[in-house]
């Protein structure tokens, strides 16, 4: 079966600071997408960065980057220099068969 | 503008009742989703349409049903089957004819039971 596991189910950081959101999931396929959402209290689903697996470099948005491990099969979100908008579920997602992790619930601290 | 329209975004019902919850899409998708949104459970898939008049079950689709007769509509039924049917309903599509697999998202129906 295909799954896709996020263990921290809340996590905090303080306003600037860095953190790293954690992801990996189980397949057999050798070329998907990887995909991290952000859902804030309004609900709504925004994309926050994508990483195709055959590409071997890492995925950078600005502030958001991933550390796309693909033998591990391990998709880790950092968000640097934290910001107060950040706060909100966050959803790892495995675009091949459309499914998603349970979520993190990041809180950032002023 | 293109979108994704959910509607109603509210939706109360009695229990033992059927409801229909309304999605449209104007990006010219050819593939569209639908999701359960449970506090601590994330999204999980209850149907999903790959192209019209076809459709499939997703992991949790017993106590739903779906139709797509038309590329842009793809409501859900939350049939008195469903025994625990309070959530929150998320419709996606995708363009299937790029390579990026991103899905849009609806804003959402949140369903009570009452």
């Amino acid at each position: 079966a295909q799954t896709v596991t996020q263990s921290q189910p809340e996590m905090s950081v303080q306003e600037a600071e860095t953190v790293t959101l954690s992801c990996t999931y189980d397949t057999s396929e050798n070329n998907y997408y990887l995909f991290w959402y952000k859902q804030p209290p309004s609900r709504q689903m925004i994309l926050v960065i994508r990483q195709e697996a055959y590409k071997q470099q890492n995925a950078t948005e600005n502030r958001f980057s991933v550390n796309f491990q693909k033998a591990a099969k391990s998709f880790s979100l950092k968000i640097s220099d934290s910001q107060l908008g950040d706060t909100a579920m966050y959803f790892c997602a495995f675009m091949n068969i459309m499914r998603f992790g349970a979520g993190t619930r990041l809180t950032v601290k002023p | 503008d293109g979108g994704i329209t959910q509607s109603p975004k509210y939706l109360f019902r009695k229990e033992g009742q059927n409801v229909t919850l309304s999605c449209e899409q104007n990006l010219n998708h050819d593939a569209m989703y639908w999701y359960r949104q449970d506090p601590g459970q994330g999204l999980r898939l209850i149907y999903y349409s790959q192209i019209v008049n076809d459709f499939q079950k997703g992991d949790i689709a017993e106590g739903y049903s779906v139709s797509r007769e038309k590329k842009e509509s793809f409501p859900l039924t939350v049939t008195s089957a469903q025994k625990n049917p309070t959530a929150f309903y998320l419709c996606a599509s995708k363009n299937t004819g790029t390579n990026t697999g991103e899905l849009f998202f609806g804003e959402g129906s949140r369903l009570t039971v009452l």
